[in-house]
């Protein structure tokens, strides 16, 4: 109940498509919703997070869509480029609680091809 | 401001060999996070201080791993002895307060032959 599950494994996107990241949980519990960007040889950085009071929250060319009953949020980056391929971790915890709460995903290795 | 500073950034050392990993997280966070990072189990939580004390190490494997914290500016997290299952990316991360967004580091590759 405490997974959060996460695919595709890895995806290839041709420059300018849009790249779809999917995530479901159990713990109907979960509250916050964050994305986080990894770069080769970097730390996990927070990229969007999403409170299930809104269904979609937007920031530039990143967008999470949220669907509270299916308990399933999705990553969505429209007009894809390069600087873009990373790996991309979706995560859940309990509002209000710690970050030390949070469940990551496996991850998506995202390649965007010129 | 400098992020937060791990070393080394890579280790390699032998089985049975002690390993002590350093993190400095960013100055006025309160909450500093150890993570383990591998392709099977991807990003583990391995224990949490807030304001130096440890919160919950449930998830530090087994007795082998120890974590300190001696002050707000700097923690360990030490193995001993390696064993080479430890192999992984140690990932720190610290946050303005537990409920804050996390700050990684860039992480020690610890290889353990």
């Amino acid at each position: 109940q405490q997974q959060v599950k996460q695919s595709p494994q890895s995806l290839i996107v041709q420059k300018g498509g849009i790249s779809i990241i999917n995530c479901a949980y159990e713990n109907t519990a979960f509250d916050y919703f964050p994305w986080y960007q990894q770069f080769p040889g970097k730390g996990p950085a927070l990229l969007i997070a999403i409170r299930p009071d809104v269904s979609e929250k937007k920031e530039g060319r990143f967008t999470i869509s949220f669907n509270k009953s299916a308990k399933q949020f999705s990553l969505h980056i429209m007009d894809s480029q390069p600087g873009d391929s990373a790996t991309y971790f979706c995560a859940a915890r309990v509002d209000g609680g710690s970050q030390g709460n949070l469940i990551f995903g496996k991850g998506t290795k995202l390649s965007v091809k010129p | 401001d400098a992020g937060v500073i791990q070393s080394p950034r890579h280790e390699v050392t032998e089985m049975g060999q002690e390993v002590t990993l350093r993190c400095k997280p960013i100055s006025g966070h309160n909450s500093l996070f150890w993570y383990r990072q591998t392709m099977m189990r991807g990003l583990e939580l391995l224990i949490y201080f807030n304001n130096n004390v440890p919160i919950d190490d449930s998830g530090m494997p087994e007795d082998r791993f120890s974590a300190k914290m001696p002050n707000a500016s700097f923690s360990t997290l030490k193995i001993q002895p390696s064993e080479p299952r430890d192999s992984a990316v140690y990932f720190c991360a610290s946050s303005f307060s537990a409920a804050w967004p996390l700050h990684f580091g860039n992480g020690t590759r610890l290889t353990v032959t």
